[in-house]
């Protein structure tokens, strides 16, 4: 089966600074990429995803890289803010129904 | 998204009790999901349906049993609960296999 690897697990960050959070993937047959923000005490939320015959997609301040040669992929956030402290989570699958998740990666964004 | 509701949100039970975790979407979703949210273990699936009674194993099945007798409820049962099924439950929903999962606000489950 798939198994998601994500690093760091915990990521410190000055307001207006960039983050990075980085995934690799097992399964060559995964084509479906979702990130989940998951703020404290709350439910996981779809914040950006993207599928295997893309190589980046943006949203504003978000972006999200796919290398599918090395089985890799990223979250960008730009110009952070401290409301874009949370755990994020990397998933990699077939659908969305067969997702694998990763281990999460706890942001912290100072003032 | 208010149309997916899980209860309890907190629970404490005892080992051995059997304990029930309620899902109830209003979407008319086909697909409904249980995960299981552990510290460095991300979000693990624990049973998934893919419409009224049919229900197939996720990744860690063991312990748990599902039925889903109706499109719109999906609860998940602890038979016989041990403390390393302490944990938060996730409830999701989607419309089909290529449509966002839809979270539940969860149920915090302590086994003590």
């Amino acid at each position: 089966g798939e198994n998601v690897e994500q690093h760091p697990s915990t990521l410190s960050v000055q307001e207006g600074d960039s983050a990075v959070i980085k995934c690799t993937y097992s399964d060559s047959a995964s084509n479906y990429f979702p990130w989940y923000k998951q703020e404290l005490g709350k439910r996981p939320q779809l914040i950006i995803d993207i599928r295997s015959n893309v190589g980046e997609k943006k949203d504003q301040r978000i972006a999200v890289t796919l290398n599918k040669t090395a089985k890799h992929f990223s979250l960008h956030i730009t110009e952070t803010q401290p409301e874009d402290s949370a755990v994020y989570f990397c998933a990699g699958g077939t659908s969305y129904g067969k997702l694998t998740f990763g281990q999460g990666t706890i942001l912290t964004v100072h003032p | 998204d208010a149309g997916i509701t899980q209860s309890p949100r907190y629970k404490i039970t005892e080992t051995g009790r059997q304990v029930t975790l309620m899902c109830h979407q209003t979407w008319s979703h086909s697909y409904m999901f249980w995960y299981r949210q552990d510290l460095g273990h991300g979000l693990r699936l624990i049973y998934y349906s893919a419409a009224a009674d049919i229900t197939d194993k996720g990744e860690v099945p063991d312990g748990y049993v599902v039925s889903r007798s109706k499109t719109e409820n999906f609860p998940l049962t602890l038979e016989s609960a041990t403390r390393s099924q302490t944990s938060v439950y996730f409830c999701a929903s989607s419309a089909d296999l290529n449509s966002p999962l839809h979270f539940g606000n969860g149920t915090r489950l302590t086994v003590t």
